[in-house]
């Protein structure tokens, strides 16, 4: 079935810093994959989308990666801030005439001040 | 609002009720979407439709769980005979429909069932 895994452990760092965070997904050929971010609280907010055509895309202090080799997915802020803590979730979709969008279980990510 | 609205934002109710939860998408989306999600994990896809029709119900745990969008508008989730399992909160979402369209989510439902 397929599977869609993220860093299980929140990732703390320090405000300033880069902060990365990975999904994996695996019996899957996603299409494109988008990123959402989730306040405690509150519905997701969509960030990124990423086609399997496009090995980069960047938007402010937002960079996605998708290499549909390693099956992976790289989520980059950088020049981080206390405002960006949050929980960030990967949905990877199959596109087509199938759009049902599964999401993983997402990154908590604590930037300290 | 222009956004996705979810009513109630809270639901308590008792093992073996029955509950209804309502989303209303944004005007012109075609597409809507219900998850469930449990504290610490990501949201857990359940239903879709577009327009009136579910066009994947695949999610759905077993037949106490039925949802409907009669006008292809509203869209109301309903929980026959609930278990203390249900607690958890209900994200509707909507979007323009086929393609790579963003979800646009809704507060959602936080149902607890005692």
């Amino acid at each position: 079935s397929q599977k869609i895994e993220q860093n299980s452990e929140a990732l703390n760092i320090q405000e300033g810093k880069t902060a990365t965070l990975t999904c994996n997904y695996t019996n899957y050929s996603p299409a494109y994959l988008q990123w959402y971010r989730q306040d405690p609280g509150r519905g997701p907010v969509f960030l990124l989308l990423i086609r399997e055509n496009e090995k980069e895309k960047r938007k402010e202090r937002l960079k996605v990666t998708f290499d549909t080799t390693l099956k992976q997915s790289l989520f980059h802020i950088t020049a981080s801030q206390p405002a960006d803590s949050a929980t960030y979730l990967c949905a990877p979709r199959k596109g087509g005439a199938t759009n049902k969008l599964i999401f993983g279980t997402g990154t908590l990510l604590a930037v300290q001040p | 609002g222009a956004g996705v609205s979810q009513t109630p934002s809270n639901k308590v109710t008792e093992k073996g009720k029955y509950v209804e939860l309502r989303c209303d998408p944004i005007s012109g989306h075609t597409a809507l979407y219900w998850y469930r999600q449990s504290l610490g994990q990501g949201p857990e896809f359940l239903i879709y439709f577009q327009g009136t029709g579910a066009a994947d119900d695949s999610g759905l745990p077993n037949d106490r769980f039925f949802a409907v969008r009669p006008e292809g508008s509203v869209s109301t989730l309903k929980i026959q005979r609930t278990e203390r399992g249900d607690s958890a909160v209900y994200l509707c979402a909507s979007s323009l429909g086929f393609g790579t369209g963003e979800l646009f989510f809704g507060e959602g439902s936080r149902l607890t069932v005692l």
